[in-house]
């Protein structure tokens, strides 16, 4: 069981907009603003589109946005596009000696 | 260009150890804390390990405490992962991360371990 909890499954139409959640408590989401976002396609290896909840790395398209509030972290897909369709997935500063991930969401583009 | 070549994946019998390895470039290697990421088949991601920059702080998964041990070589550029008494369990693709959960993580291509006898 992973320690940040995802939805298994999120879809939209082309052009819409999607919001996949990741919900952990106050010890890690909650607690620091440091929640990152990945994306991973079949085969491949992860993507750091999302840091420090809501910034984007170089490079990565300002349709992908994070936000928090309060143990819930989200990421939210705007104008979907057929590329991107893959697995997303969530992780948290824990202050501890270790990194909570989500189990990761499957985004379908229908 | 930050490239991350993981290496050192294989089939291996429940007991056996195995050493994976990570050459880094395109960036100031002793700079940069380095992590362990594993990933099993249909499955999340699951944070194993992680180094400092100079090699003096290491951290563990729970589940790999006293059976991993994480190193690096800065003067090669290059992470290592020595796993020992392996398990049905630890197999997966391990991923070398650079980054901390502060910073977020940029990925190699990972490597494929699977203990199975």
């Amino acid at each position: 069981q992973s320690a940040l909890t995802q939805p298994p499954s999120a879809s939209g139409s082309p052009g819409q907009s999607v919001t996949i959640s990741c919900t952990g408590t106050s010890s890690d989401v909650g607690g620091y603003n440091y929640v990152s976002w990945y994306q991973q396609h079949p085969g491949k290896a992860p993507k750091l589109m999302i840091y420090e909840v809501s910034k984007r790395p170089s490079g990565v398209p300002d349709r992908f946005s994070g936000s928090k509030s309060g143990n819930t972290a989200s990421l939210t897909v705007s104008g979907l596009q057929a590329e991107d369709e893959a697995d997303y997935h969530c992780s948290s500063h824990a202050g501890g000696n270790s990194v909570p991930f989500g189990g990761g969401t499957k985004l379908t583009v229908l | 260009e930050v490239q991350l070549v993981e290496s050192g994946g294989g089939l291996v019998q429940p007991g056996g150890s195995l050493r994976l390895s990570c050459a880094a470039s395109g960036f100031t290697f002793s700079t940069y804390d380095m992590n362990w990421v594993r990933q099993a088949p249909g499955k999340g991601l699951e944070w194993v390990s992680h180094i400092s920059g100079s090699g003096t702080a290491m951290h563990y998964a729970d589940s790999v405490k006293g059976r991993f041990t994480i190193s690096r070589d800065n003067a090669k550029n290059s992470l290592y992962l020595q796993m020992n008494s392996l398990r049905a369990e630890d197999s997966a693709v391990y991923y070398c991360a650079r980054g901390t959960s502060l910073s977020g993580y940029n990925w190699g291509q990972g490597t494929l371990v699977i203990v199975s006898s």
